[in-house]
This record gives C-alpha cells, sequence and structure tokens, in this order.
C-alpha cells in the first residue's frame, strides 16, 4: 500500500524557477526522506526529516515537515535542466517493528526542467 | 566507497521460468532490502536482510524469496514466473547504525514474456 501521495503528479518548469513538490502520508513517522531517481534508474537519496524537525535545508533542496497534516514538501530553487528527474518521499513502515529498511514510497513527481 | 551494484542489468525471461536477481552492497552495509517497481503499482518493498536473517517481508507471493550472505551480499528468486513480474528490481543497502538512508543500485530491469 502507498504510505505517501505525492502532488502534483507532473510538473514542468523552466530553468531558474523554483519546483515545490508534496507528499502526504497516512501513519505516525519517525522520520521522511526525499529520493530522486533519473529516468528508470536507481534512487539517490535527496534528504531526510525528523518528525522533530519542522524544516530542513541541502544546498538548493528545502524539506519540511508538518507532522499535524501528515505532510512534506520538497522545494528546488533555482531549477537546473539537471533537476529533470522523478521525485518521491519515503517513510520507514511501522508494520515492521521499526525497522528502516522497509521504506514505503509514494508514487512520485515527474519533474521536467526545460532549459 | 564503490556503490550498490546489481547483476544483471537486464533480463529477458518466459513465463514460468525462475530468475535469481544478485546485489552487492557497499562495503560496511548489513542490511539490504529489495523493491520491485512497476508503472502501475510504483516502489513496493519486497524484504530486508540483515545479518543473513530476513528481517521484513514485503506483501508478495512465497514465489518471491531471498538470502543473505555471510559478506552482506543478497539474492532474491522468483520462481514460475508470471507476465506481472515484469519490473525494475532494486537493491539498497544501509549501514544499519542509526542510520535511515537507504543506498540504491542501479537496478535489474526484468522482462517476462
Amino acid at each position: 500500500s502507498q504510505q505517501g501521495e505525492e502532488d502534483p503528479q507532473a510538473l514542468s518548469i523552466q530553468e531558474g524557477e523554483n519546483a515545490t513538490m508534496n507528499c502526504s502520508y497516512k501513519t505516525s513517522i519517525n522520520n521522511l526522506q526525499w529520493y530522486r531517481q533519473n529516468s528508470g534508474r536507481g534512487l539517490v537519496h535527496l534528504i531526510l526529516i525528523r518528525s522533530n524537525e519542522r524544516e530542513k535545508h541541502s544546498g538548493r533542496l528545502r524539506v519540511t515537515l508538518d507532522t499535524s497534516k501528515k505532510s512534506s514538501s520538497l522545494l528546488i530553487t533555482a531549477s537546473r535542466a539537471a533537476d529533470t528527474a522523478s521525485y518521491f518521499c519515503a517513510t520507514p513502515s511501522m508494520n515492521y517493528g521499526g525497522s528502516q529498511g522497509n521504506l514505503i514510497f509514494g508514487k512520485g513527481t515527474k519533474l521536467s526542467v526545460k532549459p | 566507497k564503490a556503490g550498490v551494484t546489481q547483476t544483471p542489468r537486464y533480463l529477458i525471461k518466459t513465463r514460468g521460468q525462475q530468475v535469481t536477481l544478485s546485489c552487492s552492497p557497499i562495503s560496511g552495509h548489513r542490511s539490504v532490502s529489495w523493491y520491485q517497481q512497476t508503472p502501475g503499482q510504483g516502489l513496493q518493498f519486497l524484504f530486508e536482510y540483515f545479518s543473513e536473517t530476513q528481517r521484513n517481508k514485503g506483501n508478495f507471493p512465497g514465489r518471491f524469496s531471498g538470502r543473505q550472505f555471510s559478506n552482506s551480499r543478497s539474492e532474491m528468486n522468483v520462481s514460475t514466473l508470471e507476465l506481472g513480474d515484469s519490473a525494475l528490481y532494486l537493491c539498497a543497502s544501509r549501514h544499519d547504525r542509526g542510520s535511515y538512508e537507504q543506498y540504491f543500485g542501479p537496478g535489474t530491469r526484468l522482462t517476462v514474456t
């Protein structure tokens, strides 16, 4: 079952613009992660935010987490053509005794950045 | 450090056959997880191995199995292949000592005809 649901499903912007993707999840979490996937290849970990954090930055990435609304957002500032990829939020399933090795992914946002 | 490697990268099999996929984690990582990615179902957790033991299993039929060796390398096996098993199979490793980030391999693209 899908834990996270990203919104929008697809996003097309021009280079230099900002891109915002949202993620909602269903159960309580201890952390939420964002991953990027380039065209059917492996996923790359971007950033992790813990449940007691509200905002986190990493380079051009900014992630927010609102546990009361069970939602997170990923902002990519000053986007580049190389940012074109699918972006997924993921949370560890709490069905497995708290093990962190079993992530539940949303369906992803497909971002296209045009030069 | 070398990243997570998966072999083979591409595989074509026919219905009813079985297949074994291999994953070598990052050196020092003891946790290996497997995921299936399809256009319809997205990314779904298959299983996680730690210290040669299956720690968790996702909601997949018994045709899907796996194992982990003492060097942390892992294999997954799918028996009696069905058309719906066509997917990208991703392996991810994690250090497991208080770290949550998973490091993914490039995946094995399995096509069942």
